[in-house]
């Protein structure tokens, strides 16, 4: 079992609706949660990050994990066109110089 | 413009050829990456530096080695490129290894090894 999960998708939704995206993981001692985005032929960019267990709020996205089922979650409301990316999660233990563990990325696209 | 630059944009190489592919950053980031991203694997580790003058091995280093002789580069050469590594290569950087930091991306070299 690799350490992070991640439906690979395609994800093809209507505009306006609500996205799901989620990862599990097998490592306990992952401390940060990140999402990263990434359009077609573009490198990926930070979207969204969170420490520990909780929920984060920014605009349109929310970020949950939920450490007691290693579980993490980034909801997408009223879903734009623009929001059509590739989605990668990431994840990191406490300070020990250890590289970001990333998600395999799930494919969005959002139909108008 | 602050951030990470790659080069080439795009490349076509022989096999058994030697390639290096460059990565700059000018953000003074103390770490630096090298991944593969291929279609249903995902992005994959191949070497990172946690700071100048030091390497260490990712999820994929065969066939691959890097040097990080100051904090701004960091190259990654192919010996003798096979065809199994036609992929996408992202450069990233953050400013410490591991913990909270953020990557950032440079925009990816795509090569294809005939």
């Amino acid at each position: 079992q690799k350490e992070v999960e991640q439906d690979p998708g395609p994800l093809s939704v209507p505009e306006g609706a609500i996205v799901s995206l989620n990862c599990t993981y097998s490592n306990s001692a992952f401390q940060y949660f990140m999402w990263y985005r990434q359009y077609s032929r573009k490198g990926p960019e930070l979207l969204m990050y969170t420490y520990s267990s909780g929920n984060k709020e920014d605009g349109r996205f929310t970020a949950q994990v939920d450490k007691s089922s290693k579980y993490i979650s980034l909801f997408i409301r009223d879903s734009q066109p623009s929001d059509s990316a590739t989605y990668l999660c990431a994840m990191s233990a406490v300070p020990g110089n250890t590289p970001l563990v990333f998600g395999k990325g799930t494919r969005l696209s959002v139909i108008a | 413009i602050a951030g990470i630059t790659q080069a080439p944009t795009s490349q076509i190489l022989a096999a058994g050829r030697r390639m290096t592919l460059r990565c700059t950053q000018d953000m003074r980031h103390n770490a630096m990456y090298w991944y593969r991203q291929d279609l249903g694997l995902g992005l994959r580790l191949i070497h990172y530096s946690n700071t100048a003058g030091t390497t260490g091995k990712g999820e994929v280093p065969d066939g691959y080695s890097v040097s990080r002789a100051n904090t701004d580069d960091f190259p990654l050469t192919l010996a003798s490129a096979v065809p199994s590594q036609t992929s996408v290569y992202f450069c990233a950087s953050s400013p410490q290894g591991g913990g909270p930091y953020e990557q950032y991306f440079g925009p990816g070299t795509r090569l294809t090894v005939t």
